[in-house]
């Protein structure tokens, strides 16, 4: 089956630093990659859409300039968090999609990230 | 805009009974796909069951089925006979299938469901 993986599955940094976690897909090539911020007990709130050697589509009210995409390649993608704070702490998950059926997007297992 | 309401905050069901976990949604889209996913304590999303919006039969995977009512706009889980593994917090979430939201998945605020033994 389609498998996506994130790096690193856990991170603690310093306030003021960056911050960049992975996503990648294992066995497919991803046209499209999403990311999704959560909160404890909370729904996923999508961030981001990113496609291949294109600029990432952000949702409103998220800052593109503090939460930095990448989709270098088709199997790829990276969210830079700049300059962290606090209120930057959160689960980060992401999900791939292969594009050959709409249905299916695959999720990676997410990063927990807390900002001190 | 798609909208997903779910409006159960906490279920609670006795072990090897059926618990059914509510799902209303609003779209304007004439196509879209409707989706469950388990999410443990671990934080991992599961996709548990899919149903297209032209689908003409409810979808079943398993212990999951989808009660899919398109003129009231629900999309019910229904897990049968649960277990204590099921316990986690579930989602609804909708997928438009064209125009400029197409790809994304929109989410309900999710139910904890709990199994009591």
């Amino acid at each position: 089956g389609a498998v996506v993986s994130q790096h690193p599955s856990w991170v603690i940094c310093k306030s003021g630093t960056s911050v960049k976690i992975e996503c990648r897909s294992l066995d497919f090539q991803a046209t499209t990659m999403f990311w999704y911020r959560q909160f404890p007990k909370q729904s996923l709130m999508l961030m981001a859409t990113s496609n291949e050697g294109s600029k990432a589509t952000y949702e409103q009210g998220v800052e593109k300039d503090k939460f930095l995409i990448n989709h270098a390649s088709l199997t790829l993608s990276t969210l830079t968090v700049t300059s962290a704070h606090p209120e930057d702490s959160s689960f980060y998950i992401c999900s791939a999609d292969s594009g050959t059926n709409y249905y299916e997007q695959y999720f990676g297992p997410g990063t927990r990230l807390t900002v001190t | 805009a798609q909208k997903i309401t779910q409006t159960q905050p906490g279920m609670f069901v006795q072990e090897k009974e059926a618990v059914t976990l509510d799902c209303t949604y609003d779209t304007s889209d004439p196509s879209y796909g409707l989706f469950w996913y388990k999410q443990p304590s671990s934080g991992e999303m599961i996709f548990l069951i899919y149903q297209g919006s032209y689908d003409q039969q409810n979808a079943t995977e398993g212990r999951y089925s989808l009660n899919f009512q398109k003129a009231r706009k629900s999309a019910n889980l229904v897990i049968s006979a649960s277990q204590l593994g099921d316990s986690a917090m579930y989602f609804c979430a909708m997928r438009a299938a064209g125009g400029t939201s197409y790809g994304k998945l929109t989410f309900g605020q999710g139910t904890i469901l709990t199994v009591h033994p």
